[in-house]
């Protein structure tokens, strides 16, 4: 079956630290690659995607990820955290092999950034 | 404002009880899905509709039902057979098709079973 690992389960870091959350997924054909963010009582909302093109994707907030496909990966980046960051983050992966637009979702990582 | 609903934001439920989550949309969208959230774990896909009146079950439908009887509702039903109800349950939308796969969520209801 398919799946989707984000190996940080929690991070904490300072502001101005640099971030690097990781995610992989297992599944050989072509994906579309998605990070979520869920700020304290928020709504789970939309990050960054890849779709195709550009490896290097730009998000809201300073946030980026890079799809590396020979590793199966989509590492999202930030160079320098807030602590409004603070917040769990989900990698999401759409397996382009006609079963909809259903998304797997990674595990999440909790992020806790400290002023 | 378009959007997704769900409510009650906050549900207490005895056990033995079944309960039916809302959820709401008003962006058009043809698919809706019903995730549970559980710390550690991420989301799970519960249910799935890509139309009205179809729907399929996700990765842990045991113990739970759906209905789509308008595009713009798909409610969840939690019965008294989910051995482990108390979890935050997410409702998402998106287009069909060649849209991409960018689904759309709601606030979430958090359910306690007492």
């Amino acid at each position: 079956a398919q799946s989707v690992s984000q190996h940080n389960h929690h991070v904490i870091l300072s502001e101005a630290a640099s971030l690097e959350l990781g995610c992989n997924y297992s599944y050989g054909g072509t994906v579309n690659l998605f990070w979520y963010v869920q700020y304290p009582g928020q709504h789970l909302q939309l990050l960054l995607k890849y779709f195709s093109g550009d490896p290097l994707v730009k998000g809201i907030k300073g946030f980026e990820a890079e799809f590396i496909k020979s590793k199966f990966s989509f590492n999202l980046r930030k160079p320098s955290v807030q602590w409004s960051d603070t917040a769990e983050y989900f990698c999401a992966v759409k397996m382009n092999n006609n079963a909809g637009n259903m998304l797997t979702f990674g595990g999440g990582t909790r992020l806790m950034v400290k002023p | 404002d378009g959007g997704i609903t769900q409510s009650p934001k906050y549900l207490f439920r005895k056990e033995g009880q079944n309960v039916t989550l809302s959820c709401e949309q008003n962006l058009n969208h043809d698919a809706m899905y019903w995730y549970r959230q559980d710390p550690g774990q991420g989301l799970r896909l519960i249910y799935y509709s890509q139309i009205v009146n179809d729907f399929q079950k996700g990765d842990i439908a045991e113990g739970y039902s759906v209905s789509r009887e308008k595009k713009e509702s798909f409610p969840l039903t939690v019965t008294s057979a989910q051995k482990n109800p108390t979890a935050f349950y997410l409702c998402a939308s998106s287009y069909r098709g060649r849209s991409g796969g960018e689904q759309f969520f709601g606030p979430g209801t958090r359910l306690t079973v007492l």
